[in-house]
């Protein structure tokens, strides 16, 4: 069964500080691995995603995620974080063992990122 | 902005009644997602529509029904409506259902049973 863990509930940083969200994920096939960032009384935007290839992926405003398949590990990194980062980010996972039918997106439970100034 | 457009933002109504959320995907988009995101569960996979077929069916009660559209927008459609139903419902769509596409989001229906 597909599955998405991010053991933090809460990660504190402060402004100008590398940051650190992780993201621990178990499936039956090869992973499509997603990272959203939501603020408050929004939908979910689109940050960065691996599907394959290179293990650090590039995303939107200075984001990255690197991909590390031994440790089933997807963790969101940004090498300085802002006031303005601070939200509340999700990781999913889609499972390609089902060709890419399963059109759902199991998502974890979610990190809250304050950035403190 | 994300292009997925959903009305009506808010919605306030009493158990066992009957509502419909819409939502707009994103122009091109031809895959539309519903979501139920609540602090218990936090976010529910419910069901899929491609081109106006259903794809996937996750944890969505038998209370609810969705459709798509020809125009391709969709509807979920909420009936006996109870307290525990009171959550954000997202609408999300993707070019295709391939895996590898990401979804984008609508801002969400907030749904509040009295």
């Amino acid at each position: 069964a597909q599955s998405v863990a991010q053991p933090e509930d809460q990660v504190n940083v402060a402004e100008g500080n590398p940051l650190t969200v992780k993201c621990t994920y178990s499936v039956s096939g090869n992973p499509y691995l997603f990272w959203y960032v939501q603020y408050p009384n929004r939908g979910l935007q689109f940050l960065l995603k691996y599907i394959t290839g290179d293990n650090l992926v590039k995303g939107s405003y200075g984001f990255e995620a690197e991909f590390n398949k031994s440790q089933t590990s997807f963790h969101l990194k940004k090498p300085s974080a802002l006031v303005s980062d601070s939200a509340l980010y999700f990781c999913a996972v889609r499972d390609d063992y089902y060709g890419g039918s399963q059109g759902n997106l199991i998502f974890g439970k979610g990190t809250k990122l304050s950035v403190k100034p | 902005d994300s292009g997925v457009t959903q009305t009506p933002k808010h919605l306030i109504t009493a158990t066992g009644q009957r509502v419909t959320l819409r939502c707009s995907p994103r122009s091109g988009d031809l895959s539309v997602y519903w979501y139920q995101q609540s602090l218990d569960q936090g976010l529910q996979f419910l069901i899929q529509y491609y081109n106006g077929e259903e794809r996937a069916k996750g944890n969505i009660l038998e209370r609810f029904s969705a459709q798509q559209f020809p125009d391709l927008h969709s509807e979920l459609n909420l009936s006996s409506l109870e307290l525990g139903d009171s959550a954000l419902y997202f609408c999300a769509s993707s070019v295709s259902q391939g895996a590898h596409q990401p979804q984008h989001f609508g801002d969400g229906t907030r749904l509040s049973i009295l």
